[in-house]
């Protein structure tokens, strides 16, 4: 079946504006995943939803970062008054949530740089 | 401390040799573990996951967790040139949430 998708691939935006990404989850998952990467770093966590509501947002780094997922499907990471530092691969996980042994499933990324 | 400790490499092994990767933590209380795989310039991809003491085996990939050295290691037998990826160690943390490791660079030379 058709895996986690992520729009758009890349996105290069000017310091200051204001963006989304988006992801659509794997289909039946109830579990969805924000992280961010940097180069040569990890994934680093930054929100999780369980259906419609944020879970646990304790990763988002300030309030210039928000994310929704009013239908429990596709979710949106809204950033505003971008900042040369945000640049980074945005990923999008999903999962059937099974407590401690949740497989989360990465999406293709979507690249962001702000210049 | 990081939560989760990885050796950056690169690791360079020959092509049908044993690869072995390892990963530390620091919270005893981790439950879940698991490996992803990532090529250069693509997302992270499971490749395993382990949540009892012992070894876990799929396929050429052996798993293998001891929680009392906090310790977690990924094994690659008969190591293929399309092995070579950065190999991400991540913990389950409170929520689901996974705690990464920076990634350990392995490069299978032919």
């Amino acid at each position: 079946g058709a895996g986690v998708s992520q729009t758009p691939s890349n996105k290069v935006t000017e310091k200051g504006k204001y963006v989304e990404l988006r992801c659509d989850p794997i289909s039946g998952h109830t579990a969805l995943y924000w992280y961010r990467q940097s180069l040569g770093q990890g994934p680093e966590f930054l929100i999780y939803f369980q259906g419609t509501g944020a879970a646990d947002d304790s990763g988002l780094p300030n309030d210039r970062f928000f994310a929704v997922r009013p239908e429990g499907s596709v979710s949106t990471l809204k950033i505003q008054r971008t900042e040369r530092g945000d640049s980074a691969v945005y990923l999008c996980a999903s999962s059937l949530p099974q407590g401690p042994k949740d497989e989360q499933f990465f999406g293709p990324g979507t690249r962001l740089t702000v210049l | 401390q990081k939560e989760v400790e990885q050796n950056s490499g690169p690791l360079s092994v020959p092509e049908g040799a044993i690869a072995s990767l390892n990963c530390t933590y620091s919270d005893r209380g981790s439950q879940s573990f698991f490996w992803y795989r990532q090529y250069s310039g693509k997302s992270p991809e499971l490749i395993m996951s382990i949540y009892s003491n012992g070894d876990k085996e799929d396929g050429r990939f052996t798993a293998q967790l001891n929680k009392a050295s906090q310790y977690v290691s990924l094994l690659i037998r008969d190591s293929q040139p399309s092995d070579s990826a950065t190999y991400l160690c991540a913990r389950g943390g409170a929520t689901n949430k996974l705690i990464f490791g920076t990634g350990t660079l392995l490069a299978v030379q032919p």
